[in-house]
């Protein structure tokens, strides 16, 4: 299957910081790739959805100027967690769509602690 | 309208037995189901898909039915194996928008 590279696997950083996650479609072309939140031995909430060359759609809930994303090329897609604090604490994952469509291949994830 | 239910919450099979992971839906425009494998610490891994124009699709040891009267498809895992121990979604979702929803999770256990 197409490959997804997710970095880093897990960070920790002080409460007021920024922290920054890259997503990466190794081996296709990714106009679309979405970011996911998943709180332990939880389901995975759908944060937004991130277009090449466009503005990211975020879901209902989901403060846009505290997940920053930006979805420069069609390789790569970064969320930035802005002024991070402890309840931002969470396993991030994106995943993006192959060429053909619909089958949606995922990064390994990225645990932040926020301390 | 939005949502999926999966069940159960947690499984635990003996080695060589079979697993049955299941999954219902209220919305009808989902036309795209898809189940997820996940380890711990690891992202979801895709294992099988289905649409509702077939009833069953079979790969490998895992198959998914699908009860498009009933709105509910669900997966089976054969001659199930320690190695099989982990989170499994399932998800839908409608055709174009490419948005999954996923199920709570099943967290199965295999025992050696």
């Amino acid at each position: 299957g197409a490959v997804v590279s997710q970095h880093p696997s897990w960070v920790i950083c002080k409460s007021g910081t920024s922290v920054k996650i890259e997503c990466r479609s190794l081996d296709f072309q990714a106009t679309t790739m979405f970011w996911y939140r998943q709180f332990p031995k939880q389901s995975l909430m759908l944060m937004a959805t991130s277009n090449e060359g466009s503005k990211a759609t975020y879901e209902q809930g989901v403060e846009k100027d505290k997940f920053l994303i930006n979805h420069a090329s069609l390789t790569l897609s970064t969320l930035t967690v802005t002024s991070a604090h402890p309840e931002d604490s969470s396993f991030y994952i994106c995943s993006a769509l192959t060429g053909e469509g619909e089958k949606l291949f995922f990064g390994s994830g990225t645990q932040l602690s926020v301390l | 309208q939005q949502q999926v239910k999966q069940s159960p919450q947690s499984l635990i099979v003996q080695k060589g037995g079979i697993s049955i992971i299941n999954c219902a839906y209220e919305n009808t425009a989902f036309d795209y189901f898809p189940w997820y494998q996940q380890f711990p610490g690891k992202g979801p891994a895709l294992l099988i898909a289905i649409r509702p124009d077939v009833s069953e699709k079979k790969e490998g040891r895992f198959t998914i039915s699908f009860n498009k009267s009933a709105k509910q498809f669900s997966l089976h895992i054969m001659d199930s194996q320690p190695g099989d121990s982990a989170t499994y979604f399932c998800a839908a979702s409608i055709g174009g928008t490419y948005k999954y929803i996923f199920g709570t999770g099943t967290r199965l256990k295999v025992l050696a």
